[in-house]
């Protein structure tokens, strides 16, 4: 079974500053993709960016990029040039093969508040 | 961008009772999913659906739940006797092939609470 740990409950950061969300995971498969989602206050779950396991370029978004850590099985986020409408709970997430792919197993969630 | 609705947003019921919350996919999309995350935990896979079939569930997808695609466009989830620990925000979600590392798009949730 696989599990995802986001150690932060809570961050905050400066509009226009960085800041980097943590995560970990374990697993024994081999191919997999992990995902960052973003919940903003209207509770809709909203992909922020993907990565592939076999994949080691680390994956890009406009503002949003992640550190990869394949060995280590840490995938952090890193918001860049941060904005008010980045306030959200922010859920890392995994998902491998077997019958339905569209089973993801979600980390506990960080708070991230832009502060003006 | 395309959404998937969820309704009621929030749904009040008395323990033993059943409900039916109710979701609208996107139109295209074949694989569906419901997921809930009980207040302070994580959010948790319920089941996924596909054909009209079941394609994988969770241990919580006991037998007093069930999904159903009733018409073309609705995807219900039934919670057949509630219990108190069943009180949670249920998201619907919904993807296009069912590939691997797919996009899922999620509703907004409905919040369930069972007095």
């Amino acid at each position: 079974a696989q599990t995802v740990t986001q150690s932060q409950p809570e961050m905050s950061v400066q509009e226009a500053e960085t800041v980097t969300l943590s995560c970990t995971y374990d697993t024994s498969e081999n191919n997999y993709y992990l995902f960052w989602y973003k919940q903003p206050p209207s509770r809709q779950m909203i992909l922020v960016i993907r990565q592939e396991a076999y994949k080691q370029q680390n994956a890009t978004e406009n503002r949003f990029s992640v550190n990869f850590q394949k060995a280590a099985k840490s995938f952090s986020l890193k918001i860049s040039d941060s904005q008010l409408g980045d306030t959200a709970m922010y859920f890392c997430a995994f998902g491998a093969g077997g019958t339905s792919y569209g089973k993801l197993t979600f980390g506990q969630g960080t708070i991230l508040t832009v502060h003006p | 961008e395309p959404e998937v609705t969820q309704t009621p947003s929030h749904q009040v019921t008395q323990m033993g009772q059943e409900v039916i919350l109710r979701c609208v996919p996107i139109s295209n999309h074949l694989y569906f999913y419901w997921y809930r995350q009980i207040l302070g935990q994580k959010v948790e896979f319920l089941v996924s659906f596909y054909n009209n079939e079941i394609s994988e569930k969770s241990e919580i997808f006991d037998d007093q739940f069930s999904v159903e695609r009733p018409d073309g466009s609705n995807f219900t989830l039934k919670i057949r006797s509630t219990k108190l620990e069943d009180s949670a925000m249920y998201f619907c979600a919904s993807s296009d092939q069912g590939l691997m590392g797919e996009k899922l798009f999620f509703g907004s949730g409905t919040q369930l609470s069972v007095l």
